[in-house]
């Protein structure tokens, strides 16, 4: 299996520019998270999905970020406008539904850089 | 709320030494994981944790669950320079949901 599939694996852009990041989930999950990780605030989680659906957003700091699922292999975490403080690592993440005896496994996240 | 604390945040040892990383949270929970990060890498499993007692080896770590103390503990043991890395725990928070939180992470150091 190819694992968690994250696209770009750095992006640099200008504040105010809109941001999108991709990640297709390992095949036969369908459990998928976005975390944001910072020297400042660690490990974050932002956004997790089930089937498709968002279960709790409460992680996403604000109406800047957005996020979509719109099939089983495949996710979006947008950010319009960017600011510099969204500087980060975005790692996706995805798991068995219903299977907590499983682990999350982690994509090599986008190094996200706002000038 | 759920909160997960590791300790210590940061750890220097010599090789061929041994040592305890340990990970308190503070809500009833019987699912931890444990992390490894490598710098400039993505998050690599370790070790799941499922019940009260629940202990797990490989190679020189060795991770222990005790959900009475809400606390599992993460032994190195004889210590090489490739374990150098940041290790994160990381608690199911439970009620139904499939969220971790993870701990503050402990960035290991192993000196030759």
């Amino acid at each position: 299996d190819a694992g968690v599939i994250q696209s770009p694996r750095h992006e640099v852009t200008e504040m105010g520019q809109e941001v999108t990041l991709r990640c297709k989930p390992i095949s036969g999950h369908n459990s998928l998270f976005w975390y944001r990780q910072t020297m400042m605030r660690g490990l974050e989680l932002l956004i997790y999905f089930n089937n498709n659906v968002p279960i709790d957003d409460s992680g996403m700091p604000e109406d800047r970020f957005s996020a979509k699922m719109p099939n089983a292999s495949f996710s979006t975490l947008k950010i319009q406008p960017s600011e510099p403080r969204d500087s980060a690592v975005y790692f996706c993440a995805s798991s068995p539904h219903r299977d907590r005896d499983v682990e999350q496994f982690f994509g090599p996240g986008t190094r996200l850089t706002v000038l | 709320e759920l909160k997960v604390e590791q300790n210590p945040l940061f750890l220097s040892m010599q090789e061929g030494k041994n040592y305890t990383i340990y990970c308190n949270y503070s809500t009833t929970s019987d699912r931890l994981y444990w992390y490894r990060q490598d710098p400039g890498k993505s998050l690599e499993s370790l070790f799941v944790l499922l019940s009260n007692g629940a202990v797990k080896q490989e190679g020189r770590l060795m991770a222990s669950l005790d959900t009475k103390a809400r606390l599992s503990t993460l032994h190195i043991t004889a210590a090489v320079h490739d374990l150098s890395a940041t290790y994160f725990c990381a608690v199911d928070a439970g009620s139904g949901t499939y969220k971790y939180i993870f701990g503050t992470g402990t960035r290991l150091k192993v000196l030759a």
